[in-house]
């Protein structure tokens, strides 16, 4: 079945990067880009950017810019986000997302990012 | 930071109505299309409605979405209690570079 697999749980010292992995299985992995959002506990969504798997393009959030790189590895259907100089407020849930016309219609199971000293 | 705002909370009894809104501004809700997303506790969101209303596969006709102007709302019909979760509409907003907004979050109590 279409699914995205996500990389399990990190815990990362402040000032360090993290980078998140988001396994493609069911479709073709190309055709449609991926999206990262990231919730932190107890509070809303929150978009990060988007990738072209097929280009490599990409769009981030300007909150992100300079901090967040979405690239990908077509040959293992693989998305990757990291993100660097991370922060306490970093701590959250990241999902990456496929999209389809306007909406994210398949999302990843979550991988929790803990950022701690 | 959500640009969409929604009620922080909504509740009914098992079969009501519940309607939940959503606000936004000409750049996102004025000028594209809206979804809604339902999150189950612990779990990742789920899509419910795209392209304003319409309704992915398997998603229950009990759940419909409409848009008019800069704001746009989600009906849940026969309310059940597997619908108690968190509700984000969202939309795309011209304004910022192609940014994705999300709304504040509905949280749906089934009394």
């Amino acid at each position: 079945q279409v699914q995205l697999v996500q990389s399990g749980a990190e815990v990362k010292k402040p000032g360090a990067s993290v980078k998140v992995s988001c396994k493609a299985s069911g479709y073709t992995f190309t055709s449609y880009d991926i999206n990262w959002v990231r919730q932190a506990t107890g509070q809303g969504l929150e978009w990060m950017g988007w990738m072209n798997p097929n280009s490599g393009n990409t769009g981030y959030a300007q909150k992100f810019q300079g901090r967040v790189t979405m690239t990908r590895n077509t040959s293992i259907s693989t998305a990757y986000m990291e993100l660097s100089s991370l922060r306490s407020e970093d701590t959250a849930v990241y999902y990456c997302a496929r999209r389809i016309f306007d909406a994210f219609d398949i999302w990843g199971q979550g991988t929790m990012v803990t950022v701690s000293s | 930071q959500s640009v969409l705002t929604q009620p922080p909370s909504a509740s009914g009894t098992p079969g009501q109505r519940v309607t939940i809104s959503c606000s936004g501004s000409s750049s996102n809700i004025g000028s594209n299309t809206v979804n809604w997303y339902q999150q189950l506790p612990g779990t990742a969101p789920k899509l419910l409605i795209y392209s304003n209303n319409q309704r992915p596969s398997g998603v229950p006709d009990r759940f419909s979405g409409s848009k008019s102007g800069t704001s746009a709302s989600l009906a849940i019909s026969g309310l059940q209690s597997e619908d108690e979760a968190d509700y984000y509409c969202a939309a795309w907003d011209d304004s910022l570079n192609g940014l994705y907004v999300f709304g504040t979050g509905t949280k749906v109590t089934v009394l």
